[in-house]
């Protein structure tokens, strides 16, 4: 079965500085999503990634999915305290359109 | 996007009870699903949400336990049966939206808490 891994587990980053979060799966991907999660809340949809190659940016987030399709990227620029939360990724395995996801990767940008 | 209302937001239950949670969507979706997120983990899917079928269920999850229902294309329940403590989870549901290119958005979520 498919799996995604992300990586880090949890970052700290100090306001204004870059980060970058990483998605990978074990196969190649149908679609690769990235959500925004408040604690106990519900998932913000971010960005959705379908072709190889393709990067989409949305204000300060931009997302990038690789040639082969089995790797994405998050990165934030000049990150706020607003950027605080758990970035999931999720991916679409086959053409069923349900959704695996990543174990999370917890923000917190210090003011 | 479509948007997607949840209720309740939270429950506390005692064990042995059930919760019917509901999920309405403000436009015609086709699929529909329904996830669980336990605490300090990630999401898992418990079932699509068939309209006039019954629901597709993951492996672990079964009808008796999380029946299901979607009478319509905007709306559909998810009944949490004979609880125990193990179901405090959030439960999520959502919606592809084939109009924005297979987007899916998520509702807010249910928190539930047995006790």
């Amino acid at each position: 079965s498919q799996e995604l891994e992300q990586s880090p587990q949890s970052l700290i980053v100090q306001e204004g500085k870059n980060l970058t979060i990483n998605c990978t799966s074990s196969k190649t991907l149908y679609g690769l999503y990235w959500y925004k999660q408040k604690y106990g809340e519900g998932l913000i949809f971010l960005m959705m990634l379908q072709k190889g190659g393709e990067e989409k940016s949305h204000e300060k987030i931009t997302a990038k999915l690789d040639e082969k399709k089995q790797q994405s990227s998050l990165h934030i620029t000049a990150s706020q305290p607003s950027h605080a939360g758990i970035y999931l990724c999720g991916a679409v395995p086959d053409s069923s359109y349900k959704l695996i996801f990543g174990s999370g990767t917890r923000l917190l940008v210090r003011p | 996007s479509a948007v997607i209302s949840q209720k309740p937001s939270r429950d506390i239950c005692q064990r042995g009870t059930s919760l019917t949670i509901q999920c309405q969507v403000d436009s015609q979706v086709t699929m529909m699903f329904w996830y669980r997120q336990q605490p300090g983990q990630s999401l898992t899917l418990i079932a699509t949400a068939n309209q006039g079928s019954e629901a597709t269920y993951e492996s672990g999850f079964v009808i008796d336990k999380f029946p299901i229902s979607r009478p319509n294309l905007t709306f559909s329940t998810l009944t949490v049966s004979n609880m125990s403590p193990e179901d405090s989870s959030i439960y999520l549901c959502s919606v592809e939206d084939r109009g924005e290119g297979s987007e899916q958005y998520f509702g807010p979520g249910t928190r539930l808490t047995v006790t």
